[in-house]
């Protein structure tokens, strides 16, 4: 069966001050992993697909890495707006049809 | 702007009154999921539908029902909600057409139970 874990559960970070959360995966068969963002009262937010060890995306003040065991978000200068939840996802060949495997989130909070 | 609406956002139901959250979708996605999310929690694939074909995840239980009556709908229906059917339900959709096959949530149901 797959595992997402995430850590930390929460981080408090200062505005300007870069850090990473950590998405660790047990699979059998990755066929993609997923990262979200989730406002509370709100719906996950689409941010990345990684696919296979040593690729890499980046979206404004984020950029998503993957090895063969984790994925990093390494957040860059962060601003009170970049406070939300951040999921960790996979797809695999264990999951029935297209579904997802969350991990419990990081909970991230940007103080001015 | 093409979206997953989720209606109503609060639904307050009694314990064993059936309830039944209703989803939408402008994307014309052929996959639509249901899940539950509770408190601090992951959110956890009740099932989904690929087309009309439906998927149910293992450990759904039966209390929990799903129509899809065309590409636009689908319901999720709580025949006798338990006080631990307290949670957000999220609606998502997808399209396996597009090379990431992200899933397109909607704003989600907060379901109470009293």
């Amino acid at each position: 069966e797959d595992q997402v874990t995430q850590s930390p559960e929460a981080l408090r970070l200062q505005e300007g001050e870069s850090s990473s959360l950590n998405c660790s995966y047990t699979v059998s068969g990755l066929r993609g992993l997923f990262w979200y963002r989730q406002d509370p009262g709100k719906g996950p937010e689409f941010l990345f697909t990684l696919y296979s060890a040593g690729e890499e995306k980046e979206k404004e003040r984020l950029k998503a890495t993957l090895t063969k065991k984790e994925s990093f978000l390494h957040i860059t200068a962060p601003k009170p707006e970049d406070s939300a939840t951040y999921l960790c996802a996979v797809r695999s060949n264990s999951n029935s049809g297209y579904a997802l495997n969350f991990g419990k989130g990081t909970s991230l909070l940007v103080t001015p | 702007d093409a979206m997953v609406i989720q209606n109503p956002r609060y639904q307050v139901t009694q314990f064993g009154k059936p309830v039944t959250l209703s989803c939408s979708q402008t994307l014309n996605h052929n996959v639509m999921y249901w899940y539950q999310q509770k408190s601090s929690q992951a959110p956890k694939l009740l099932f989904h539908y690929y087309d009309k074909d439906f998927n149910n995840e293992a450990d759904t239980p039966d209390n929990f029902q799903s129509r899809r009556p065309n590409t636009s709908f689908c319901f999720l229906d709580i025949r006798s909600p338990g006080l631990g059917d307290a949670a957000m339900y999220l609606c998502a959709t997808s399209d396996p057409g597009i090379p990431d096959n992200e899933q397109f949530f909607g704003p989600g149901t907060r379901l109470t139970v009293l």
